[in-house]
């Protein structure tokens, strides 16, 4: 049981190149997150999916762009790369959207923009 | 709009002693869930402790307990027997109903030999 993983850990990007980060998760969660962690600002959620084929914006959804085709999956896009979107980014999920779930999180992504 | 305030960004404290870190939120609801979240220097985010707002007894587990005032929309963590693998990030989280997690802007804390 892997839990939440994340590829990659890590990236450089130059300035309007494009990514996508993949998060998976093998406990069979309907509620995947991405979120973003810079220096003195906590986790800011970009996007969520309450389930398969679902999407729904965060308090930064700007300049992304998610994908949830497989339940267990959810893809996180930069169609092109700024230098404010250098950022520590973590994936999420959580059996339900109840707030008594936990939510279990992946090991994180450093991705640098240059 | 949901918000988590922890008003106190760096911290530290001596081995084996006691620390309270503190944590507000805003809410409009009578039922939600609160949180608090520890990041090592290895990045992972792990679950210390949770605190259901409809229970009044202060959830605890092992040297982690809460104090958790409703009236005064405060939720602080204590630390009891501090260790040196205590050093890290805290965040204090907090959802309502189905919403996301909303995280307040963290806490580092130093535990010293």
């Amino acid at each position: 049981n892997a839990g939440v993983t994340q590829t990659p850990k890590f990236r450089v990007l130059k300035t309007g190149q494009s990514m996508t980060l993949l998060c998976a998760q093998d406990m069979n969660h309907e509620y995947m997150y991405w979120y973003r962690q810079d220096p003195g600002m906590g986790l800011r959620l970009i996007h969520y999916s309450v389930g398969e084929g679902t999407t729904a914006k965060g308090e930064v959804p700007d300049g992304y762009n998610v994908s949830r085709l497989k339940k267990q999956n959810f893809l996180l896009g930069l169609e092109s790369a700024a230098p404010s979107q250098t950022s520590v980014y973590f994936c999420a999920s959580s059996y339900g959207g109840r707030s008594s779930y936990e939510q279990y999180f992946g090991p994180g992504t450093r991705l640098t923009v240059t | 709009a949901q918000t988590v305030t922890q008003s106190q960004p760096e911290m530290s404290v001596q081995e084996a002693e006691t620390v309270t870190l503190s944590c507000t939120y805003d809410t409009s609801e009578s039922n939600y869930y609160l949180f608090w979240y520890k990041q090592p220097p290895s990045r992972q985010m792990i679950l210390v402790i949770r605190q259901e707002a409809y229970k009044q007894q202060n959830a605890t587990e092992n040297r982690f307990s809460v104090n958790f005032q409703k009236a005064a929309k405060s939720f602080s963590l204590k630390i009891s027997d501090s260790q040196l693998g205590d050093t890290a990030m805290y965040f204090c989280a907090f959802n309502e109903g189905n919403t996301p997690l909303v995280f307040g802007k963290g806490t580092r804390l130093s535990v010293i030999a």
